[in-house]
């Protein structure tokens, strides 16, 4: 069974930094792209990144480009997003997405990790 | 940047048909995927390329896509389908994903 896993959650304070880790299992990792969606509370799905399935190239929302970076090692099965200088409105729940190698949507989610930036 | 634009909210009584539009400029001309999502829990694909359904996914829900608007098509509606439900495309110009503000349904 094809599965996505989210990790590294939790409070940090304003311009701090976070690691967020998404594991993967049931498919072949490198093969396919990935992506970060967030929730703010209450709020609709928002697209953070971007990343190919060998990891050269990345694409970042605007309003994360800069901050925050996302990752892969291959060999491990995970996705990671880095996130710097955070903001308040960066409080989210994170989740990770498999993006389909046949068109441009997103087949297979984890279930999501939370985010909160407060002092 | 590229927009999609949802109604926040659709009712529909029980065995009825629901109706949720996605618009955006031109988005005929692009793929467009829908997901429902229920209070606590990870979006779901419901449709995918317009009118494209999932493996599991009940026929009863249907998509179209045409000039400016897609639209998202649930018949004989159940109290079980009661959600957000979400459009999205890819803006390939800049391999950025694009979402809509998502739509409210619920079942009287």
């Amino acid at each position: 069974e094809e599965q996505l896993l989210e990790s590294g959650g939790g409070l940090v304070q304003p311009g701090g930094s976070l690691r967020l880790s998404c594991g993967a299992s049931g498919f072949i990792f490198k093969n396919f792209a990935l992506s970060w969606v967030r929730q703010a509370p209450g709020k609709g799905l928002e697209w953070v990144s971007y990343i190919t399935g060998s990891g050269g190239d990345t694409t970042y929302a605007d309003s994360v480009k800069g901050r925050f970076i996302m990752s892969r090692d291959n060999s491990k099965s995970t996705l990671y997003l880095q996130m710097n200088t955070v903001r308040v409105e960066d409080t989210a729940v994170y989740y990770c997405a498999k993006k389909d190698n046949w068109g441009n949507w997103f087949g297979l989610w984890g279930q999501g990790t939370l985010v909160t930036v407060s002092s | 940047s590229y927009v999609l634009t949802q109604p926040p909210s659709v009712s529909v009584a029980p065995g009825q048909t629901a109706k949720m539009t996605c618009g955006g400029d031109s988005l005929g001309i692009k793929s467009v995927q829908w997901y429902q999502q229920k209070p606590g829990q990870a979006p779901v694909l419901v449709v995918y390329d317009d009118s494209d359904r999932p493996s599991g996914i009940p026929e009863r829900f249907s998509g179209s896509n045409s000039r400016d608007t897609a639209t998202l098509t649930i018949s004989r509606v159940e109290a079980g389908d009661e959600a957000d439900y979400y459009c999205q495309v890819w803006d390939g110009s800049r391999d950025h994903g694009v979402f809509g503000g998502g739509t409210k349904l619920t079942v009287l």
